[in-house]
């Protein structure tokens, strides 16, 4: 887990809702990632952010939205367009994007009610 | 992206050695090959990088023949608490010149019975 917080541990979604999760990390790491794990899916990526105020889609991007607007934080919104948002969400970050190791943190779990 | 290949599960007993494989045809040259662990419900768990030849740290060793094309985790005698899903994260070519998009392989469900 190492400095990076998620929040919340579980989250419940209602029908046609925007929901966002929070990431936050205090290592003074440059990129930032989000990934969606599925049962026997491994992790896909969903967006990552190399610099602030900067962000690029990855494999799964529709439906997701996010902003970098200051470099400890990093939060993804699902929104209703996502229709299967039921999953485990993955928040990471490293030194700087490619060729450094990435560190996850406990990852929001959720649901849809 | 071409995409990496690791087994689904594997079984081992306690004190053996495990060797879990992942195949990845269209790596880069540009970027490290890196494994992690993962329990359930919890996020992944930094174990061993390298870029060639073979990398030995506390937990494991990490093999990668020069050619790049697989990399091979080597966990010597595992224990219960090693029971748990392995991961590599590798750098696959994209589409542009020199791009690379670092790739998750889909997990290695490890389970060592005692």
């Amino acid at each position: 887990d190492g400095g990076i917080t998620q929040s919340p541990k579980y989250l419940f979604r209602k029908e046609g809702q925007n929901v966002t999760l929070s990431c936050e990390q205090n290592l003074n790491h440059d990129a930032m990632y989000w990934y969606r794990q599925d049962p026997g899916q491994g992790l896909r990526l969903i967006y990552y952010s190399q610099i602030v105020n900067d962000f690029q889609k990855g494999d799964i991007a529709e439906g997701y939205s996010v902003s970098r607007e200051k470099k400890e934080s990093f939060p993804l919104t699902v929104t209703s367009a996502q229709k299967n948002p039921t999953a485990f969400y993955l928040c990471a970050s490293s030194r700087r994007e490619g060729r450094e190791t990435q560190y996850f943190g406990p990852g929001t779990r959720l649901l849809v009610l | 992206l071409a995409k990496t290949t690791q087994p689904i599960s594997m079984d081992s007993y306690e004190g053996q050695e495990v060797n879990i494989t992942c195949s990845h045809n269209n790596i880069a040259t540009n970027d490290y090959i890196t494994w992690y662990q993962q329990f359930p419900s919890q996020g992944p768990r930094f174990i061993i990088q390298g870029y060639k030849t073979k990398v030995t740290n506390e937990v494991a060793s990490l093999f990668i023949p020069a050619d790049r094309k697989s990399s091979t985790l080597s966990l010597p005698r595992v224990s219960l608490s090693d029971t748990a899903v392995y991961y590599c994260l590798v750098p696959l070519r994209g589409s542009g010149a020199g791009s690379y998009q670092l790739t998750f392989g889909k997990g290695t469900k490890l389970s060592v019975i005692p």
